[in-house]
């Protein structure tokens, strides 16, 4: 199985601010690596898929980069609405794998 | 608009099984494959699984292998999960969730709004 590390876990920031957010894969995912938003009793929603591909109606300041085993997905400049915890996904090879989520905290 | 509309809460005793439906509208539900992602109480999100709606072939995460089928219904586009042997673990929200395959890339552009399955006695 692919292992998917995510970090932080938490991250406090204020509005404005630059987020980056990392997942790292046990081995190459080739691009197949997705991110979703998740509010509180909320299903998750796509930002970014094949690792820097914006989701349509997804605001442009969410981005994504990566190699084949560290991605990384970047706001630019964080809004109230941003509020919420971030996933990871790969789907190279089954079980696809989530990344344990980073929790954005107002600062 | 596509939408995916999930049946509603269920309570299952320890042993017994539950069986969930997801509700495909708004596209060519034989194109999209649905996958089963579970999210335990303030815990992260879990793979379990997915049907092809065209052939109904399935994979399922080796976790549940034994306890999970995944069946559909072209005839109302509706999509089945049945989990059985719950045990206390099981209790969790449940998402159906559309893979884009036609686009090549198979990642989840659409989701449920969830099925909360608690188990208890």
């Amino acid at each position: 199985d692919i292992q998917m590390t995510q970090s932080p876990s938490t991250l406090s920031a204020s509005v404005g601010d630059r987020v980056t957010i990392t997942c790292r894969a046990s081995q190459s995912l080739s691009g197949w690596l997705a991110w979703y938003q998740q509010k509180p009793g909320k299903a998750p929603k796509l930002l970014i898929y094949k690792t820097s591909s914006l989701e349509s109606g997804v605001p442009s300041r969410f981005s994504g980069s990566g190699s084949e085993t560290e991605c990384t997905l970047t706001i630019s400049s964080l809004q109230p609405d941003d509020f919420a915890t971030y996933y990871c996904q790969q789907y190279k090879s089954y079980p696809w794998t989530f990344g344990q989520g980073t929790k954005v905290e107002i600062k | 608009q596509v939408q995916l509309v999930q049946s509603g809460a269920e309570v299952g005793k320890p042993g017994a099984s539950v069986k969930l439906s997801c509700r495909a509208s708004g596209y060519s539900f034989t194109s999209y494959y649905i996958y089963w992602v579970r999210q335990a109480p303030g815990q992260g999100l879990e793979w379990m699984g997915k049907v092809d709606p065209r052939g109904g072939s399935t994979d399922y995460a080796q976790t549940f292998q034994g306890r999970l089928t995944m069946t559909r219904d072209t005839s109302t586009s509706t999509v089945y999960m049945e989990l059985s042997s719950l045990r206390s673990e099981d209790t969790a929200v449940y998402y159906c969730a559309r893979a884009n395959v036609p686009s090549g890339s198979w990642h989840f552009d659409y989701w449920g709004q969830g099925t909360l399955v608690t188990v208890s006695s």
